[in-house]
């Protein structure tokens, strides 16, 4: 059974300096990857999908995948007080289902 | 353009009393679809999913139950409500799993 493990719990950072989250998962065999965003327990929005090793940047939003490593990660560049909000991982799994697993997710705080 | 709509919004329900949550995926034929609930502050859990018309598996047993009477349709329903269904659920679809699409959720409230 695959387990998403996010880490810290919480973090603040202040306006304009760069914010790390990071991801760790125990299949490695997994699909792909997502990172997603959500304000006050509402819908979701998707930051970034990666699927291969290394680096895929949307924006301000740059995740790292290192598959042997079992790790993913997530760097935020400029963050404002509008990230503030709670940052999901999910790792998908073709199980027959595409079953997405989440992690616990991490509290960002930006301070202006 | 595919949508993805869920209804209610919010709902405020007294323990012991049914429950019927919808999901509607237009401009997708046969996708596989999905329920996932969040209790306040926790994780968010797969429920159920559905590849095909009438056809649900269950993942997390939280005495609710799932149907898809229609290939666009996701009914998540109980007929007693308890505490701990509290929180937000999420209906979702995918159809390769490359992207996966969720709606704007539920919030409910048992009382």
């Amino acid at each position: 059974q695959q387990k998403v493990q996010q880490s810290p719990e919480s973090l603040t950072v202040s306006e304009g300096a760069m914010a790390s989250l990071n991801c760790t998962f125990s299949d490695g065999t997994s699909n792909n990857f997502r990172w997603y965003r959500q304000h006050s327990a509402k819908g979701l929005e998707v930051l970034v999908s990666i699927f291969s090793d290394g680096e895929k940047e949307e924006g301000r939003f740059t995740a790292h995948l290192n598959r042997a490593n079992l790790h993913v990660s997530l760097h935020i560049r400029e963050p404002q007080p509008s990230d503030s909000a709670v940052y999901l991982c999910a790792v998908s799994m073709n199980s027959g289902s595409w079953q997405l697993i989440f992690g616990s997710g991490t509290q960002l705080t930006v301070m202006p | 353009a595919q949508t993805i709509h869920q209804w209610p919004v919010a709902e405020i329900k007294a323990v012991g009393s049914p429950l019927s949550l919808g999901c509607t995926i237009k401009g997708k034929s046969s996708p596989n679809l999905y329920w996932y609930w969040q209790a306040t502050g926790g994780t968010l859990q797969q429920l159920f999913y559905s590849i095909t018309v009438g056809q649900v598996e269950s993942v997390v047993q939280l005495n609710l139950s799932a149907s898809r009477p229609k290939d666009d349709q996701f009914i998540l329903s109980t007929e007693k409500l308890l505490l701990s269904h509290s929180g937000f659920y999420l209906c979702a679809w995918t159809s390769t799993g490359v992207e996966v699409f969720f709606g704007k959720g539920t919030r409910l409230t048992v009382v």
